[in-house]
């Protein structure tokens, strides 16, 4: 049962434009939510997270974005660095309880 | 050393090998998680200690033992495995678990692949 879903394997943009990362979930219980950054041969690391009680965060170039009625959310990435290129995992958890992974989406920028 | 370490990086061994895989986290952290992560597959969460207590066992084979001697160091004991066992296999930690949410630091895995 994967209650964090990232349709999109792969996402490639050009450098200077912005970057979407899209996550749905169905959890309906899902309270907070993260998005990690992963290269290869490191492990995932924290970049971002936000409340269900927000429908937006920032942080310098990231903005996560919360539809809760859609059971979505996104990253951007603006303006997207070939430093960005990486995977990313959307990540949910309930009151505090494990967190649900996607199966990530792979970004490529490109110079 | 900083952050969370994981030994060995990679990891050859045959099916009727034993081995173990070490983890270690140097920020005070008092929850650890073991996750298996598949190729193009969600990560899975596997074992979730608190406090050195185990709080999560999510139906992982037997094949598969975690240990926690304490809340700084997590192993995860492999014998008779199988192929399909082959993977990365990730170490995090967390401030705590009760109460949340933490985010969670991984270490950088260890790839395994049973032959």
């Amino acid at each position: 049962d994967q209650q964090v879903k990232q349709n999109s394997p792969s996402l490639s943009v050009q450098e200077g434009r912005i970057s979407i990362l899209n996550c749905d979930y169905t959890n309906s219980m899902f309270d907070y939510f993260l998005w990690y950054k992963k290269y290869p041969a490191e492990g995932p690391t924290f970049l971002i997270s936000i409340s269900s009680i927000k429908d937006k965060n920032e942080d310098g170039r990231f903005t996560v974005f919360l539809n809760k009625s859609a059971k979505h959310l996104s990253l951007h990435i603006v303006p997207s660095q070939p430093g960005d290129s990486a995977v990313y995992f959307c990540a949910a958890s309930a009151s505090g309880n494990d967190m649900r992974f996607g199966a990530g989406t792979r970004l490529t920028v490109k110079p | 050393e900083t952050g969370v370490t994981q030994t060995p990086r990679h990891l050859v061994m045959g099916m009727t090998n034993k081995k173990s895989l070490k983890c270690e986290q140097h920020l005070g952290h008092n929850a650890m998680y073991w996750y298996k992560q598949s190729a193009k597959k969600p990560l899975e969460l596997m074992f979730v200690y608190n406090f050195k207590e185990q709080t999560e066992n999510n139906s992982v084979p037997s094949r598969f033992s975690p240990e926690c001697p304490n809340s700084s160091h997590l192993f995860l004991h492999l014998h008779t495995l199988q192929p399909e066992d082959s993977a990365l296999y990730l170490c995090a930690s967390s401030q705590d678990r009760a109460g949340g949410p933490y985010e969670q630091y991984f270490g950088p895995g260890t790839r395994l692949t049973v032959t």
